[in-house]
């Protein structure tokens, strides 16, 4: 199975910030890499799917880069609201499907 | 408005069989362009990928509990159902039902339940 691996685990930062988050595949996954966003108690969100477009309905300072094993979820200016943990997923000839660990973004 | 719902018994004992429903409302069930998933996570971790059925019929599973897990849907009623045989302790946390949406360059799970907690405990 493809394993994903996040990070860091955990972030803190401020609003205002740009933050950066990591994942990495254990092998190839081309393009077939999606973000979610979680709060706590909550169901995930999807914000990017295809490792860089955009959900509808999300706001346009969520970014996604990346294609084969490396990928990047990039947040500018930080809003109070996107203090959260963020999972990546692969998608790449599942099933199986694959989480990263996730990255638990929080306030400084 | 698309919305699925998860119901199940909250609190199951040690080795008895886990049944949970995931109940789909305001879209068509039977598609090829979406299929359905169970995700889980447990207390304080991360999200695991329990299996995914098609409206077909035909299910996968994680390797790590196909022995146990069974998943069937009831486009009848709109349904799709986890079965977990044998559940300990390790089996309690927050059980997800979702749609996994074919969406050109990646399929990805778009719209999910609110999550149902599962705890086991004698």
């Amino acid at each position: 199975d493809i394993q994903m691996t996040q990070s860091p685990s955990s972030l803190s930062a401020s609003e205002g910030d740009r933050v950066t988050i990591t994942c990495r595949a254990s092998q190839s996954i081309n393009t077939y890499l999606n973000w979610y966003q979680q709060k706590p108690g909550k169901a995930p969100k999807l914000l990017i799917y295809g490792a860089s477009t955009l959900q509808s309905g999300v706001p346009s300072r969520f970014s996604g880069s990346g294609s084969g094993t490396d990928f990047t979820l990039t947040i500018n200016s930080l809003q109070p609201d996107d203090f959260a943990t963020y999972y990546c997923q692969q998608a790449y000839n599942s099933p199986p499907v694959t989480f990263g660990g996730g990255t638990k973004l929080e306030i400084k | 408005q698309l919305q699925l719902k998860e119901s199940g018994p909250g609190v199951i004992k040690p080795s008895e069989t886990l049944s949970l429903t995931c109940s789909v409302s305001g879209v068509s069930f039977n598609s090829s362009t979406y299929y359905w998933a169970w995700i889980r996570q447990p207390p304080g971790k991360g999200l695991e990928w329990l299996g995914t059925v098609y409206y077909t019929g035909s299910a996968y599973y994680t390797p790590s509990l196909r022995s146990r897990l069974s998943i069937s849907v009831d486009t009848s009623k709109k349904q799709f159902s986890l079965r977990l045989t044998s559940v300990t302790a390790a089996d309690t946390g927050l059980y997800f039902c979702a749609r996994f949406l074919q969406m050109g360059l990646s399929d990805a799970l778009d719209i999910w339940g609110q999550g149902t907690t599962v705890t086991v405990s004698s």
